[in-house]
């Protein structure tokens, strides 16, 4: 069965830093492109970034102004986001989904939510 | 980037009633060499992240009623729901994948009953 768990979120304080994971299960992790995407509470979906299954081709959301890194361990079924430079706007959840070159978004994780707060 | 803007943000239907929701994208997501429109449909309800239902702007993802539909190409696309059920209820997003970056969504509509 296919799964995307997401872990590392919780509470940070202004200027801190977080690292996120997904770790997938029950499909081939590195045949996928792998995508962070944000929302923030009681608010629509944000793109954040996205990884190709090599780890060769990675895009990011320009609001998020080189604050953020994704990166992956196909060895390891994994997929993170290290955050860094974290602002109250980075309040929400956040969720790994899969999809492929230039396709729809066809299974996501359950979300890990991060609150900047002081 | 290309913007998705949907319309309306709100929509309260009746049961047994026909939904229509409207996503429009500031240029063309469709590929004319494969004549493919690069949109998905997502619905998500309370707690719980998007669900893919539909995706080529028409095609119905694994498992999803077919009482959804998707139509429409070029910039102007419709989610409808030809008879709501009451777990319908949800916000329903539109999204492009025609030119990335950047992925874009629309902004959503959350769809009640009456």
């Amino acid at each position: 069965q296919e799964q995307l768990v997401e872990s590392g979120g919780g509470l940070v304080e202004p200027g801190g830093s977080l690292r996120l994971s997904c770790v997938a299960s029950g499909f081939s992790f590195s045949d996928y492109y792998m995508s962070w995407i944000r929302q923030a509470p009681g608010k629509g979906l944000e793109w954040v970034s996205f990884i190709s299954g090599s780890g060769s081709t990675i895009y990011y959301a320009d609001s998020l102004k080189g604050r953020f890194t994704v990166s992956r361990d196909n060895a390891k079924n994994s997929l993170f986001l290290q955050m860094t430079r974290l602002r109250a706007d980075d309040t929400a959840f956040y969720y790994c989904a899969r999809s492929g070159w230039l396709t729809e978004f066809d299974f996501w994780g359950r979300g890990t939510l991060v609150t900047v707060s002081s | 980037d290309i913007e998705m803007t949907q319309s309306p943000e709100s929509l309260a239907v009746s049961l047994g009633e026909r939904a229509t929701i409207n996503c429009k994208s500031s240029q063309s997501v469709l590929y004319t060499s494969n004549n493919k429109n690069y949109l998905a449909w997502y619905q998500q309800k309370p707690g719980q992240p998007p669900k893919l239902l539909i995706y080529w702007a028409s095609r119905r993802a694994s498992g999803v009623p077919d009482r959804f539909s998707g139509s429409g190409s070029g910039t102007d696309f419709t989610l409808t729901i030809s008879s709501l059920q009451a777990e319908d209820v949800a916000v329903y997003y539109c999204q492009q994948y025609h030119t990335i970056p950047p992925i874009t969504f629309g902004q959503g509509t959350r769809l009640e009953l009456k």
